[in-house]
């Protein structure tokens, strides 16, 4: 079983509409927990970084939270857009194993007019 | 500031065969990093260079798996004898810290490795 379990698994939504991303962790302890969008063929990019005493990270429409307590931490993108359409994946650095990061396997979000 | 570049884009080789993939990293991040998406899973860590030195390579599968970082500009990551099994997408990542300081990771776009 992953340390980073994302749900959905895939998401259909209109133009237009917001939406929200959840991902569960186990990895304890971790030093930060990121946020990536991915489009096809193409590597992922950074979205959002939060450390493990943050609460919210927001980057133009894409806002982050975070509870350390409850290991959750949600991804909701306002008004979506077309080019919203990607892969988003959610990934925790793992302080026990040197910092490496654990990959969610992603929720392929498909935005549609 | 250009981005990190892999090359090739895509491979396919026979079993049996080697592959040699290539990874430019922003230019000043000692920094670099391989990853593995096999079919249907989740991109997991093969190993980590600061500079020219192997920091971590602990996701390296099996010792068919060499990289190289020499002068600690770009790496290579070569796959001798290619398996089945290896088929992926083969990510390089840098960055100007180390993840646990909450760098961003810059990766490139991948390589699709495809083995038959």
């Amino acid at each position: 079983k992953n340390q980073v379990e994302q749900s959905p698994q895939s998401l259909i939504i209109l133009e237009g509409k917001n939406c929200t991303l959840q991902c569960n962790y186990t990895v304890s302890p971790f030093s930060n927990l990121r946020w990536y969008k991915q489009d096809t063929g193409r590597g992922p990019v950074s979205l959002t970084i939060m450390t493990f005493s943050e609460n919210t990270k927001s980057n133009g429409r894409y806002t982050a939270t975070l509870d350390a307590d409850t290991k959750q931490s949600s991804l909701h993108i306002t008004a979506s857009q077309l080019s919203d359409s990607a892969s988003y994946i959610c990934v925790v650095s793992d302080m026990e194993y040197g910092n490496k990061l654990v990959f969610g396997a992603g929720t392929i979000l498909r935005v549609k007019s | 500031e250009a981005g990190v570049t892999q090359f090739p884009s895509h491979s396919v080789i026979e079993k049996g065969q080697t592959v040699t993939l290539r990874c430019d990293p922003i230019s000043g991040h000692d920094n670099l990093y391989w990853y593995r998406r096999v079919m249907g899973k989740e991109i997991k860590f093969l190993l980590h260079f600061v500079k020219e030195s192997k920091q971590d390579e602990s996701g390296m599968p099996n010792n068919r798996f060499l990289a190289e970082r020499t002068g600690g500009t770009y790496s290579t990551l070569k796959v001798q004898p290619a398996e089945l099994e290896d088929s992926g997408v083969y990510f390089c990542a840098s960055s100007q810290g180390w993840t646990s300081m909450n760098s961003p990771l810059h990766f490139g776009n991948g390589t699709r490795l495809t083995v038959t």
